[in-house]
């Protein structure tokens, strides 16, 4: 069972609201991603961080943004929500690039 | 940068049949290739994973097998069963970089 946590599970939120999307890990991990997962069903990586204060763009250009203030929490951040940010939301840690990365459940987050 | 295509997108079949999932990829400084098996309401979880060292791999039903010339990598499973119904993703990466790449994922139904 991996040990990394993502909350809330689901989130239905108005637009202009502004969330933070939880992911923990406890498995000391330096590296985490953050994905989102259309129901297309590909993962585009939006974030990544391969440790404390530094963070890259992903792949997927994003509104919103992210801070690792601690190696095992990794927050994702929308100032102001739109219907177009609906999507699910998988976090992700591994040790390195070349080791088995673990995902949380994910945040299925609905802007309406 | 590494990209990875993965086909076919959908795979349906009969219980105890074998399937196969193949990807490519770009970069040939790519030297570790995962595969990942996402349930409904779940993160994906590695199932197997190879490296460019290696020509296959076998874990009980599930085999990969790496072409490093060609650059493609392929999933085999064997006398699939219905809880193998899932979305399979392939991915590469290289050892000191800082993330994976993610083929567009498929759909595996195992008919009964």
């Amino acid at each position: 069972e991996a040990d990394i946590y993502q909350t809330p599970r689901y989130l239905v939120i108005g637009t202009g609201k502004k969330i933070t999307l939880e992911c923990s890990q406890t498995m000391g991990h330096d590296k985490m991603y953050w994905y989102q997962q259309d129901p297309g069903m590909e993962l585009h990586l939006i974030h990544y961080s391969y440790g404390v204060n530094s963070t890259e763009k992903g792949d997927l250009s994003s509104e919103s943004t992210v801070s690792r203030i601690r190696t095992e929490h990794f927050p994702l951040t929308l100032e102001s929500a739109r219907p177009s940010h609906t999507s699910q939301y998988l976090c992700a840690s591994s040790a390195g690039a070349s080791t088995e990365a673990f995902f949380g459940q994910g945040t299925r987050l609905t802007v309406v | 940068g590494e990209n990875v295509e993965q086909h076919p997108s959908t795979l349906s079949v009969q219980e105890g049949d074998s399937a196969v999932i193949k990807c490519t990829y770009s970069d040939s400084a790519s030297n570790y290739f995962p595969w990942y098996k996402q349930e409904l309401g779940k993160g994906p979880q590695l199932i197997i994973d190879i490296r460019s060292n290696v020509g296959e791999k076998k874990d009980q039903r599930i085999a990969v097998t790496l072409n490093k010339t060609a650059k493609h990598f392929s999933l085999h499973i064997t006398e699939t069963q219905p809880e193998d119904s899932a979305v399979y993703f392939c991915a590469a990466s290289m050892e000191y970089g800082n993330k994976l790449v993610f083929g567009a994922g498929t759909i595996l139904r195992v008919k009964s």
